[in-house]
């Protein structure tokens, strides 16, 4: 069955420094999402994609914030200078056209020391 | 977005249905019922939705109260695999791309 994939696991950085955070969705979804949970909270959206583009971001997603689909499988989320609070699960979601079941994979502990 | 609400916990015995409640008085006619579940450590799963009638698919059924008010989520045979946290939530139905808006959900502890 196609999953979600997600990597890295678990990343570790320091306050400041900019991570990138992969995905590969599911390869006939033409709809892109991140979400993130911090730790013994719900879970957030962050933003959507579609088309090459953002369809719908939350106060979350600011400057710091960016996502990319550079080549045909990948969709990336940048964080510039990341701070302590970023420490999070994020997750990375995809959907087919016509249908809202959202696909979620394992997610990425991202760890800001 | 319309509001659910959910109980924080509860449990069941293995092998036992499961009923999860959600309320849900201000729904609107557009707004499909969905529900996901969060395994420990994992991302989000769908588990099935609906719009007005009851719906059965190979993971649980989803009966939807006839004024749309409340639904509930069945497990009919708990394992211990099922322990998570399941999420009610509502979104409009569309051709894709609407974001899910997740609240605190409903523990369920499966015990032997």
């Amino acid at each position: 069955e196609p999953e979600v994939t997600q990597t890295p696991s678990h990343q570790v950085t320091q306050m400041g420094q900019e991570v990138i955070l992969r995905c590969v969705p599911i390869s006939n979804h033409l709809y892109f999402y991140w979400y993130r949970q911090i730790l013994g909270q719900k879970v957030e959206f962050l933003v959507s994609f579609y088309n090459n583009e953002i369809s719908e971001k939350s106060e979350i997603f600011d400057d710091q914030f960016s996502v990319e689909r550079p080549d045909g499988s990948n969709f990336t989320l940048k964080i510039r200078s990341t701070k302590l609070e970023d420490s999070a699960m994020y997750f990375c979601a995809s959907s087919s056209w016509g249908t809202d079941t959202q696909y979620f994979g394992p997610g990425t502990r991202l760890t800001v020391l | 977005d319309a509001k659910t609400t959910q109980p924080n916990s509860m449990e069941s015995n293995e092998e036992e249905p499961v009923h999860l409640p959600c309320n849900h008085s201000t729904i609107s006619g557009t707004d499909y019922i969905h529900w996901y579940r969060q395994l420990p450590s994992q991302g989000p799963e769908y588990v099935i939705h609906g719009l007005t009638s009851n719906v059965n698919n190979r993971m649980a059924s989803l009966a939807i109260a006839e004024d749309r008010k409340s639904s509930t989520l069945i497990l009919h045979r708990a394992t211990l695999r099922d322990a998570a946290v399941y999420y009610c939530i509502l979104r409009v139905r569309g051709g894709g791309g609407n974001k899910l808006t997740f609240g605190t959900g409903t523990q369920l502890k499966v015990e032997l």
